[in-house]
């Protein structure tokens, strides 16, 4: 079984609808993150958690919500999606236990705001 | 503030030739140095990673990358291309401490021909 599962995996929505992505991991990290991968920019940050009770915005958190529900679970939440968050979303998991910052991708979520 | 710089967005190499993906970073503090692969229709696997010690580093299927402070460069190579390697690579930083998220480039394709 996969450590870090997304889902869900394919998603089509429409303009205006709520949207929420789900993040769940199994290597007891502590760490959790939430990325977009856009055509030619690479992966920027949107928000990450180092625990449950530490949530932060990266890069581009307008327009996105997070929820860290236990230390596994860590969700996206569009509350009004539009067309240009179109993308590819990862999630990431690393152990803050560990020396390096090595983080570790779920497979990732395909959506597509119409 | 930290940044990533991979020369070249598209890289063609004929199968057997050598593998050499360009990555440039900047950062304030000493940092630590990732790169990952994407796989189509894939997540982000690690490659291999530099935070202390030997300069170069070895990843997996046969890929190494040198650490060089003067020249602020973390480039990858891989001696001969196999068609497999076809595939987007990431170049990433981190701040060399526990808790910071990971900064990436805007990525390069790999294109192996026979």
């Amino acid at each position: 079984d996969a450590d870090v599962t997304q889902t869900p995996r394919n998603r089509i929505t429409k303009t205006g609808k709520r949207i929420m992505l789900e993040c769940s991991q199994t290597k007891g990290h502590d760490r959790m993150y939430w990325y977009r991968q856009d055509p030619g920019l690479g992966l920027r940050l949107i928000y990450y958690s180092f625990d449950v009770k530490d949530i932060n915005k990266g890069e581009i958190s307008d327009g996105y919500s997070v929820s860290r529900q236990a230390q596994a679970k860590f969700s996206l939440s569009l509350e009004s999606a539009i067309p240009n968050q179109t993308a590819l979303y990862f999630c990431a998991t690393s152990d803050a236990t560990a020396s390096t910052d090595t983080q570790y991708f779920g497979p990732g979520t395909r959506l597509t705001v119409l | 503030a930290q940044s990533v710089t991979q020369l070249g967005s598209h890289v063609s190499v004929s199968e057997g030739a050598l593998v050499l993906l360009r990555c440039n970073y900047s950062s304030s503090v000493p940092p630590y140095l990732f790169w990952y692969v994407q796989y189509p229709n894939q997540g982000l696997q690690l490659l291999l990673k530099y935070t202390t010690g030997a300069t170069l580093v070895k990843g997996i299927n046969g890929f190494e990358a040198e650490f060089k402070k003067s020249e602020t460069s973390f480039h990858l190579t891989k001696p001969s291309a196999h068609m497999s390697d076809a595939a987007e690579y990431f170049c990433a930083v981190s701040k060399a401490q526990a808790g910071t998220a990971l900064i990436f480039g805007k990525g390069t394709t790999l294109s192996v021909s026979s």
